[in-house]
């Protein structure tokens, strides 16, 4: 069965660094793209980026581009997203999904997600 | 970036009732639509892909139909279950993106 499990939720500070993580497990993890989309309280939900977890290729919303990091780690089937310096506007719900590949590019259908993690950012 | 549309924002429905979401996309995508069920305090979950094909496991009281901009959602017959917010999403280019969501509440 495919699962996704994220870490936990964190409550952070204005300028404090974070690394959320996103563990698959039930398929073959090097073979899909894992994908990030935010969700602030309320809202809908928005596209962060994109990581191929064999190379992790990884393509970014202009939108999210030099505002966080993605990254994976295949040897523990697990992606990342991280923040440098975390903002008051950074509060919300991050989802990890599952992506199929097509020819060494992400479908962009989100198959699979994982349970969130909420981000809470305030002085 | 494509924009979604979905109409209605929100709506109230009874057990038993047959509702219909729609989504309309700001240029042809096809058949590269998907729709999502998310529960408050819950994930986003893939209900259909390839705007009709049924995602592994969701019962066939959900169908999809639609090309090129415009897509329905139907739900057959309302369940309690059922209550949730539901998005679409486009997903022939980069960026994905997604509808603002119809919440469907019990009436």
């Amino acid at each position: 069965e495919v699962h996704l499990e994220q870490s936990g939720a964190e409550v952070k500070k204005p300028g404090e660094s974070l690394k959320i993580s996103c563990k698959g497990s039930g398929y073959s993890f090097s073979n899909y793209w894992i994908g990030w989309l935010r969700q602030m309280p309320g809202k809908g939900l928005e596209w962060m980026g994109i990581i191929y977890s064999g190379d992790s290729t990884t393509r970014y919303s202009p939108s999210f581009r030099g505002q966080v990091t993605i990254s994976a780690d295949k040897s523990i089937n697990t992606a990342h997203l991280q923040w440098s310096s975390l903002e008051a506007s950074d509060t919300a719900i991050y989802y990890c999904a599952r992506s199929r590949d097509r020819s060494g590019y992400p479908t962009y259908y989100f198959d699979y997600w994982g349970q969130g993690t909420l981000v809470s950012v305030s002085s | 970036d494509i924009q979604m549309t979905q109409s209605p924002s929100s709506l109230s429905a009874s057990v038993g009732d047959r509702v219909t979401i729609t989504c309309r996309a700001s240029q042809d995508i096809s058949e590269f639509l998907a729709w999502f069920q998310q529960k408050p305090g819950k994930a986003p979950k893939s209900l259909i892909y390839g705007a009709s094909s049924l995602q592994s496991g969701v019962p066939s009281k959900f169908s999809g139909s639609g090309s090129g901009t415009d897509f329905t959602l139907t739900i057959s017959s309302l369940q309690p279950e059922d209550f949730a917010t539901y998005y679409c999403q486009q997903y022939i280019s980069y960026p994905p993106t997604f509808g603002q969501g119809t919440t469907v509440e019990i009436k």
